[in-house]
């Protein structure tokens, strides 16, 4: 079955780029899904950060838009996550997960499923 | 952007009957989907286009949608269903993908 793992620094300084990787087991990433990552402030509620697919097109959530970019890498069976500028509200318990995707008239819905574990990344000097 | 709000806490004995909704302006336009989030644990989904239950889901999940509301429904509350609950969907546009505020469900 498929498995999801996050890797990456469990601590960043304020300014400088937060960066993740999810590794796939069990699964290709090639196959017709897009790959997602969604974080979790400590205590607090689910945010989406960005989704990606084989051919690395993306979609981003707007409010972090300007400071996330999603690649992929089809040879290693995995996907990645770079958050630039990061600042204390960025501390977050980061999780990846494979994404249901599909398109209506007007938008595109999808969902999350499986996830990863999560990995605690903490903004602090 | 968009918002999507759960009541914060609901309690329930076991055998009863949880419901936790969530209010959206989209929701009679978009789809909803359910996770549960055990402490300490990452999400799982639950329910998936507003009622389809995900295969190993338990039948007791069931998901319902009534003008600018969804609820989730659990039938015959166990104690491991403790947790936290969440549900996503977007604006009318499909641009803001957001999650609910969460609704934390006790076993009393």
């Amino acid at each position: 079955q498929v498995q999801l793992q996050e890797s990456g620094p469990g601590l960043v300084k304020p300014s400088e780029t937060l960066s993740l990787t999810c590794t796939v087991s069990g699964f290709s990433i090639s196959s017709g899904h897009y790959w997602g990552w969604i974080r979790q402030p400590p205590g607090k509620g689910l945010e989406w950060i960005g989704n990606i697919n084989h051919s690395g097109s993306t979609y981003y959530n707007p409010s972090l838009k300007s400071r996330v970019t999603l690649s992929i890498d089809t040879s290693k069976n995995h996907f990645s996550l770079k958050l630039r500028s990061v600042t204390a509200a960025d501390t977050a318990v980061y999780f990846c997960a494979r994404v249901e995707l599909f398109t209506t008239v007007t938008a595109i819905e999808f969902w999350f499923d499986p996830w990863g574990q999560g990995t605690l990344v903490t903004v602090s000097s | 952007s968009y918002e999507l709000t759960q009541s914060p806490s609901v309690s329930v004995s076991p055998g009863q009957t949880a419901r936790v909704t969530c209010s959206g302006d989209a929701l009679p336009n978009q789809f909803a989907y359910w996770y549960q989030q055990r402490p300490g644990q990452a999400p799982v989904l639950v329910i998936y286009k507003d009622s389809e239950r995900p295969s190993g889901i338990p039948e007791r999940f069931s998901g319902s949608t009534s003008g600018t509301t969804v609820t989730l429904t659990i039938s015959g509350v166990r104690a491991e269903d403790e947790a936290d609950y969440y549900c996503q969907s977007a604006d009318s546009n499909g641009y803001h993908h957001v999650f609910g505020t969460g609704t934390k469900v006790t076993v009393l």
